[in-house]
């Protein structure tokens, strides 16, 4: 079946470190997008990929740095420049890249400070 | 004021009520529209996808959009406690390549 898996399911983060959050896809997308989703926030972009080896800053880019060096593949990391990284991050994907188009969810990261 | 505006409820049914979820949004700019299903520890799932006024139907979920009052709604009919999740909608404003996203409204259908 295709679809977006994310892992790990659960992270922590120690002070000071740097972690990287995976997000594959098998659907041949082309556009990737990050989202951070904290509770009473809704949904807040973080970075996205229109095609491979480019991407964009979304709304709350700061701390977080991704790459996109193959289609299928969008890992994001969360660096220690991120000083509130407790939240629920989420990785979505669309067929092509354009505001009209539908994003697909994978189950998404917890990521939490130890 | 937020582009697109959603009441976070949170709403309670009996099973088998209707159920009516609603959004409404600022900006006219070229309109798709979706309406996201999302249970607790998991990624959104699109229910439906919408571009023009009127009804759009697939099983018990009909989609609803009014542009002239700037309102879109989602109605569950025969509602289920497996329905019990948080619903988003969510506006695609055309050449922006962001979606613009409601907080969502929390449903919860009591057996």
């Amino acid at each position: 079946d295709g679809g977006i898996t994310q892992s790990p399911k659960y992270l922590f983060r120690k002070e000071g470190q740097n972690v990287t959050l995976s997000c594959e896809q098998n659907l041949n997308h082309d556009a990737m997008y990050w989202y951070r989703q904290d509770p009473g926030q809704g949904l807040r972009l973080i970075y996205y990929s229109q095609i491979v080896n480019d991407f964009q800053k979304g709304d709350i880019a700061e701390g977080y740095s991704v790459s996109r060096e193959k289609k299928e593949s969008f890992p994001l990391t969360v660096t220690s420049a991120q000083k509130n990284p407790t939240a629920f991050y989420l990785c979505a994907s669309s067929i092509a890249p354009g505001g009209d188009q539908p994003q697909h969810f994978g189950d998404g990261t917890r990521l939490s400070i130890l | 004021q937020k582009e697109v505006e959603q009441d976070p409820g949170p709403l309670s049914v009996p099973e088998g009520a209707i159920v009516s979820l609603n959004c409404t949004y600022s900006n006219s700019a070229f309109q798709y529209f979706m309406w996201y299903r999302q249970y607790s520890r998991k990624g959104p799932e699109l229910l439906m996808y919408t571009y023009s006024s009127g009804n759009k139907e697939d099983g018990r979920f009909t989609a609803q959009v009014d542009k002239s009052s700037k309102y879109i709604s989602l109605f569950i009919r025969d509602s289920q406690p497996s329905d019990s999740a948080t619903y988003l909608c969510a506006k695609a404003p055309g050449n922006n390549r962001k979606l613009i996203w409601g907080l969502g409204t929390s449903l919860a259908v009591n057996p």
